[in-house]
Protein backbone atom coordinates (compact mmCIF):
# COMPACT_ATOMS: atom_id res chain seq x y z
CA UNK A 1 0.00 0.00 0.00
CA UNK A 2 1.06 3.54 -0.77
CA UNK A 3 2.88 5.31 2.35
CA UNK A 4 0.92 7.16 5.52
CA UNK A 5 3.40 10.39 7.10
CA UNK A 6 2.97 10.50 11.00
CA UNK A 7 3.91 13.58 12.67
CA UNK A 8 5.33 14.33 14.94
CA UNK A 9 7.40 11.17 16.10
CA UNK A 10 7.63 12.15 19.09
CA UNK A 11 5.83 14.33 21.58
CA UNK A 12 6.03 15.29 25.18
CA UNK A 13 3.72 16.77 27.14
CA UNK A 14 2.56 17.84 31.05
CA UNK A 15 -0.35 15.65 32.24
CA UNK A 16 -3.67 16.87 31.98
CA UNK A 17 -2.49 18.66 28.64
CA UNK A 18 -3.75 17.81 25.29
CA UNK A 19 -1.95 15.88 22.51
CA UNK A 20 -2.58 16.07 19.13
CA UNK A 21 -1.23 13.36 16.65
CA UNK A 22 -1.56 14.09 12.36
CA UNK A 23 -0.99 11.74 9.14
CA UNK A 24 -1.55 12.67 5.91
CA UNK A 25 -1.57 10.28 2.87
CA UNK A 26 -2.47 10.31 -0.64
CA UNK A 27 -3.94 6.88 -1.89
CA UNK A 28 -7.27 8.45 -2.74
CA UNK A 29 -9.25 4.90 -2.00
CA UNK A 30 -8.28 4.34 1.59
CA UNK A 31 -11.65 4.72 3.50
CA UNK A 32 -10.54 3.34 6.76
CA UNK A 33 -8.31 5.00 9.29
CA UNK A 34 -7.78 3.12 12.88
CA UNK A 35 -4.89 4.51 15.53
CA UNK A 36 -3.56 1.83 17.49
CA UNK A 37 -1.66 2.03 21.03
CA UNK A 38 1.99 0.34 21.69
CA UNK A 39 3.26 -0.45 24.80
CA UNK A 40 7.26 -1.29 24.50
CA UNK A 41 7.42 -5.24 24.11
CA UNK A 42 3.43 -5.14 23.99
CA UNK A 43 0.57 -5.63 20.55
CA UNK A 44 -0.73 -2.70 18.98
CA UNK A 45 -3.75 -2.05 20.67
CA UNK A 46 -6.63 -0.28 18.95
CA UNK A 47 -7.76 2.66 20.34
CA UNK A 48 -10.06 4.26 17.80
CA UNK A 49 -11.03 4.25 14.26
CA UNK A 50 -12.68 5.95 12.03
CA UNK A 51 -14.42 5.65 8.21
CA UNK A 52 -14.17 8.34 5.25
CA UNK A 53 -18.26 8.72 5.76
CA UNK A 54 -17.65 10.35 9.02
CA UNK A 55 -15.71 13.57 9.55
CA UNK A 56 -15.03 13.21 13.53
CA UNK A 57 -15.44 10.31 16.17
CA UNK A 58 -14.77 10.49 19.76
CA UNK A 59 -14.35 8.17 22.80
CA UNK A 60 -14.31 9.68 26.26
CA UNK A 61 -11.08 11.36 26.10
CA UNK A 62 -9.92 10.25 22.82
CA UNK A 63 -11.17 11.24 19.25
CA UNK A 64 -10.21 11.33 15.76
CA UNK A 65 -10.66 13.86 12.82
CA UNK A 66 -10.91 13.32 9.12
CA UNK A 67 -10.32 15.57 6.58
CA UNK A 68 -10.50 13.43 3.20
CA UNK A 69 -10.28 16.11 0.86
CA UNK A 70 -6.88 17.08 2.40
CA UNK A 71 -6.38 13.62 2.93
CA UNK A 72 -5.59 14.24 6.88
CA UNK A 73 -6.50 13.05 9.89
CA UNK A 74 -5.70 13.84 13.98
CA UNK A 75 -6.05 11.88 17.00
CA UNK A 76 -6.59 13.91 20.02
CA UNK A 77 -5.77 12.90 23.25
CA UNK A 78 -7.67 15.75 26.24
CA UNK A 79 -6.41 15.22 29.99
CA UNK A 80 -3.61 13.29 29.20
CA UNK A 81 -2.43 11.23 31.59
CA UNK A 82 1.16 9.15 32.73
CA UNK A 83 -0.61 5.92 30.84
CA UNK A 84 -1.16 7.48 28.13
CA UNK A 85 2.33 7.35 27.33
CA UNK A 86 3.18 5.12 24.60
CA UNK A 87 3.92 4.97 20.70
CA UNK A 88 0.68 5.36 18.68
CA UNK A 89 0.74 4.52 15.08
CA UNK A 90 -2.28 5.93 12.89
CA UNK A 91 -2.89 3.65 9.67
CA UNK A 92 -5.13 3.52 6.80
CA UNK A 93 -6.33 1.18 4.44
CA UNK A 94 -5.24 -0.47 0.77
CA UNK A 95 -7.16 -2.72 -0.41
CA UNK A 96 -7.63 -5.56 2.25
CA UNK A 97 -4.31 -4.54 3.93
CA UNK A 98 -3.20 -2.17 6.28
CA UNK A 99 -0.45 0.05 6.64
CA UNK A 100 0.84 2.29 9.43
CA UNK A 101 2.50 5.53 9.68
CA UNK A 102 6.17 5.73 11.20
CA UNK A 103 4.36 5.83 15.13
CA UNK A 104 4.13 8.45 17.36
CA UNK A 105 6.06 8.22 20.62
CA UNK A 106 4.24 10.26 23.37
CA UNK A 107 5.38 11.04 27.22
CA UNK A 108 2.87 11.96 29.22
CA UNK A 109 4.97 13.71 31.92
CA UNK A 110 3.73 13.52 35.75
CA UNK B 1 -13.07 -13.01 24.69
CA UNK B 2 -10.64 -14.90 23.11
CA UNK B 3 -7.66 -13.42 21.50
CA UNK B 4 -5.33 -14.20 18.96
CA UNK B 5 -2.55 -16.46 19.94
CA UNK B 6 0.78 -16.75 18.83
CA UNK B 7 3.20 -19.73 19.78
CA UNK B 8 6.04 -19.28 21.06
CA UNK B 9 6.50 -16.23 22.66
CA UNK B 10 10.33 -15.82 22.07
CA UNK B 11 12.51 -18.08 19.58
CA UNK B 12 15.82 -17.99 19.37
CA UNK B 13 17.95 -18.96 16.48
CA UNK B 14 21.30 -19.21 15.04
CA UNK B 15 21.84 -17.45 11.32
CA UNK B 16 21.32 -19.69 8.08
CA UNK B 17 18.98 -21.57 10.60
CA UNK B 18 15.20 -22.18 10.12
CA UNK B 19 11.86 -20.93 12.20
CA UNK B 20 8.39 -21.77 11.98
CA UNK B 21 6.20 -19.27 13.81
CA UNK B 22 2.42 -20.47 14.59
CA UNK B 23 -0.86 -18.10 14.98
CA UNK B 24 -4.61 -18.81 15.67
CA UNK B 25 -6.94 -16.12 15.29
CA UNK B 26 -9.65 -15.02 16.76
CA UNK B 27 -12.67 -17.90 16.11
CA UNK B 28 -14.68 -16.90 13.44
CA UNK B 29 -12.60 -14.68 11.89
CA UNK B 30 -11.31 -15.72 8.15
CA UNK B 31 -8.12 -13.11 7.30
CA UNK B 32 -4.77 -13.32 8.88
CA UNK B 33 -2.07 -11.16 8.22
CA UNK B 34 1.61 -11.43 9.41
CA UNK B 35 3.73 -8.19 10.57
CA UNK B 36 7.28 -7.67 10.97
CA UNK B 37 8.32 -4.94 13.41
CA UNK B 38 12.11 -3.86 14.33
CA UNK B 39 13.21 -2.03 17.04
CA UNK B 40 11.99 1.35 17.06
CA UNK B 41 10.27 0.66 13.77
CA UNK B 42 6.71 0.68 12.64
CA UNK B 43 4.79 -2.74 12.16
CA UNK B 44 5.35 -3.76 8.49
CA UNK B 45 3.11 -5.74 6.49
CA UNK B 46 4.60 -8.95 5.08
CA UNK B 47 1.50 -11.43 3.68
CA UNK B 48 -2.26 -11.99 4.41
CA UNK B 49 -4.63 -14.60 4.19
CA UNK B 50 -8.44 -15.12 3.07
CA UNK B 51 -10.12 -18.16 3.33
CA UNK B 52 -6.85 -20.36 3.23
CA UNK B 53 -5.40 -18.28 -0.03
CA UNK B 54 -2.89 -15.88 -0.03
CA UNK B 55 -4.67 -12.45 -0.49
CA UNK B 56 -1.92 -9.60 -0.32
CA UNK B 57 1.58 -10.01 -0.10
CA UNK B 58 3.56 -6.82 1.17
CA UNK B 59 7.85 -6.94 2.29
CA UNK B 60 8.04 -10.19 2.67
CA UNK B 61 11.65 -12.29 1.76
CA UNK B 62 11.70 -14.38 -0.57
CA UNK B 63 13.12 -16.78 2.52
CA UNK B 64 10.00 -16.28 4.16
CA UNK B 65 6.64 -18.16 3.51
CA UNK B 66 3.56 -18.56 5.15
CA UNK B 67 0.16 -20.51 4.29
CA UNK B 68 -3.44 -20.53 5.90
CA UNK B 69 -4.50 -24.69 6.99
CA UNK B 70 -8.16 -25.40 7.33
CA UNK B 71 -8.68 -24.90 10.48
CA UNK B 72 -7.66 -20.75 9.93
CA UNK B 73 -4.77 -21.04 11.95
CA UNK B 74 -1.36 -19.97 9.97
CA UNK B 75 2.01 -20.29 10.22
CA UNK B 76 4.80 -18.08 8.68
CA UNK B 77 8.29 -20.09 7.71
CA UNK B 78 11.36 -18.40 8.10
CA UNK B 79 14.81 -20.31 6.32
CA UNK B 80 17.88 -19.20 6.26
CA UNK B 81 17.80 -17.13 9.10
CA UNK B 82 19.57 -13.30 8.88
CA UNK B 83 20.62 -10.83 11.91
CA UNK B 84 18.80 -8.91 10.45
CA UNK B 85 15.53 -11.14 10.63
CA UNK B 86 15.60 -10.77 14.23
CA UNK B 87 12.68 -8.40 15.26
CA UNK B 88 8.46 -9.11 16.34
CA UNK B 89 6.73 -10.93 14.51
CA UNK B 90 2.60 -9.66 14.73
CA UNK B 91 -0.17 -11.77 13.70
CA UNK B 92 -3.71 -10.24 13.42
CA UNK B 93 -7.10 -11.30 12.55
CA UNK B 94 -10.25 -9.80 11.49
CA UNK B 95 -13.49 -10.52 9.28
CA UNK B 96 -13.43 -10.00 5.46
CA UNK B 97 -16.15 -7.26 6.13
CA UNK B 98 -15.24 -3.66 4.62
CA UNK B 99 -13.13 -2.22 7.23
CA UNK B 100 -13.03 -4.63 10.06
CA UNK B 101 -10.63 -3.45 12.60
CA UNK B 102 -7.52 -5.44 13.20
CA UNK B 103 -7.05 -7.56 16.39
CA UNK B 104 -3.50 -8.60 17.02
CA UNK B 105 -1.70 -11.39 18.91
CA UNK B 106 0.67 -10.72 21.46
CA UNK B 107 4.00 -11.87 18.84
CA UNK B 108 7.00 -13.39 18.52
CA UNK B 109 9.93 -12.32 19.54
CA UNK B 110 12.88 -13.61 17.44
CA UNK B 111 16.03 -12.91 18.18
CA UNK B 112 18.90 -14.78 15.95
CA UNK B 113 22.54 -15.10 16.60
Amino acid sequence: GENVEQHPSTLSVQEGDSAVIKCTYSDSASNYFPWYKQELGKRPQLIIDIRSNVGEKKDQRIAVTLNKTAKHFSLHITETQPEDSAVYFCGKNAGNMLTFGGGTRLMVKP
Amino acid sequence: AAGVIQSPRHLIKEKRETATLKCYPIPRHDTVYWYQQGPGQDPQFLISFYEKMQSDKGSIPDRFSAQQFSDYHSELNMSSLELGDSALYFCASSLATNNSPLHFGNGTRLTVT
